[in-house]
Formats: C-alpha cells, sequence, structure tokens
C-alpha cells in the first residue's frame, strides 16, 4: 500500500508569491490534515478535511487555506508569501471518520523556502 | 487549554534504555502517540495507547500511561545509533488533530 504523498518535496518562492502544495493520501483514507513544521514554532495543525468538508482550522491568517477533492487528494495554498512561511509543510492521513482521532500516517513533507 | 510537553534532549550509551516523558492537558483525549523524525524527513508513527489503556508494548518499545497524572512515557529498549531522532509525543485534539510536543532529541553514543 503506498504511503502518504506529498509534492513537490522542495520550493523555493519570493515574498509576495503564492504556493501551492499537493497531499494524496493512503488508499482509502478520506481524511487530509496539514501542519507546519518550523524551529521556532514547532509542529502547528493547520487545517482538516474530511469529504471535502474542513471539519477543523488551526490558528492561521486566511492567507493558508486548503480543499480537498473527491478522490481524497488535498492542496494547501499560502498568498502573499512572507519570509516566517519558511517551514517544513507536513500532511497525514487518517482513516477516522467520526470526531475522534485514529492513527495518522505522515507524508516526507514539502519544504517550502520564501526569500 | 491544550498544551503537551517534553524534555528537549535526551543522551544515552548503546545498549542501554531510553525513557522519554511528556505530560499532556487535555483528559478527553482518545489517543496519545509517539512519532520519530530523522533529520529531513517527515513523522514516523512509532506507536499509540488508547486512553483506556495503562501500558503497550511492541517489540523494543513499551509505553506507559498515566492518566491521573496526564504523564506519557516511552522507553526504548537496548537503544542503537539508529534511534538517534527526534521524538514527538502527541495528543488527539478531535477530528484527527494532533497537539505536538516540543519534541525530544535522542542522542546514542558508544
Amino acid at each position: 500500500k503506498a504511503g502518504v504523498t506529498q509534492t513537490p518535496r522542495y520550493l523555493i518562492k519570493t515574498r509576495g508569491q503564492q504556493v501551492t502544495l499537493s497531499c494524496s493520501p493512503i488508499s482509502g483514507h478520506r481524511s487530509v490534515s496539514w501542519y507546519q513544521q518550523t524551529p521556532g514554532q514547532g509542529l502547528q495543525f493547520l487545517f482538516e478535511y474530511f469529504s471535502e468538508t474542513q471539519r477543523n482550522k488551526g490558528n492561521f491568517p486566511g492567507r493558508f487555506s486548503g480543499r480537498q477533492f473527491s478522490n481524497s487528494r488535498s492542496e494547501m495554498n499560502v498568498s502573499t508569501l512572507e519570509l516566517g512561511d519558511s517551514a517544513l509543510y507536513l500532511c497525514a492521513s487518517s482513516s477516522g471518520t467520526g470526531d475522534l482521532n485514529t492513527e495518522a500516517f505522515f507524508g516526507q513533507g514539502t519544504r517550502l523556502t520564501v526569500v | 487549554g491544550e498544551d503537551v510537553e517534553q524534555s528537549l534532549f535526551l543522551s544515552v550509551r548503546e545498549g542501554d534504555s531510553s525513557v522519554i516523558n511528556c505530560t499532556y492537558t487535555d483528559s478527553s483525549s482518545t489517543y496519545l502517540y509517539w512519532y520519530k523524525q530523522e533529520p529531513g524527513a517527515g513523522l514516523q508513527l512509532l506507536t499509540y495507547i488508547f486512553s483506556n489503556m495503562d501500558m503497550k508494548q511492541d517489540q523494543r518499545l513499551t509505553v506507559l500511561l498515566n492518566k491521573k497524572d496526564k504523564h506519557l512515557s516511552l522507553r526504548i529498549a537496548d537503544t542503537q545509533t539508529g534511534d538517534s531522532a527526534i521524538y514527538f509525543c502527541a495528543e488527539g485534539g478531535g477530528y484527527n488533530k494532533l497537539i505536538f510536543g516540543a519534541g525530544t532529541r535522542l542522542a546514542v553514543h558508544p
């Protein structure tokens, strides 16, 4: 069974630009969550999607958005990039359908550098 | 509020046991997790424990949960150099949200 696939692995963008990251979950998993990892703030939850609906959202500005498609693949978008958005963005895939947590499997992440 | 705390650094000798500790705040968490992160990599799910369990053993890994004190620990038996990594404790925040600690860097020396 293939794991969680994130593309691209690395990105370099300029301040003010926007970026789209992609995540393909494990086959059969309908929940996708996104996290930002930085040395200063650690791992922080961005949002979670299940069956194309955002069910949970972290404390990030509106520049961070996401969506999920009918095949459960998810994208996240960051607009008007700032230097502080440089981070490792991780996607997690879960089989859980309800409001309780289950196992979450992570992809290798996308390393975004904003210059 | 939601908060997970871990010590930041642990150094052990190869062959010894490692114990990484974690405290959490949300008593309603159904699952508690341990993840491993090696340099430049994503997070690898090592093990997890359901909140109605006290202990879970999985090969070299033993997880102990003290719900009263909201304390979670991960013991790695016969620690090897390949175990050197950052270990994250996480609690479930509902709807598949995870709340992570800052991570414990485990250094294994000969």
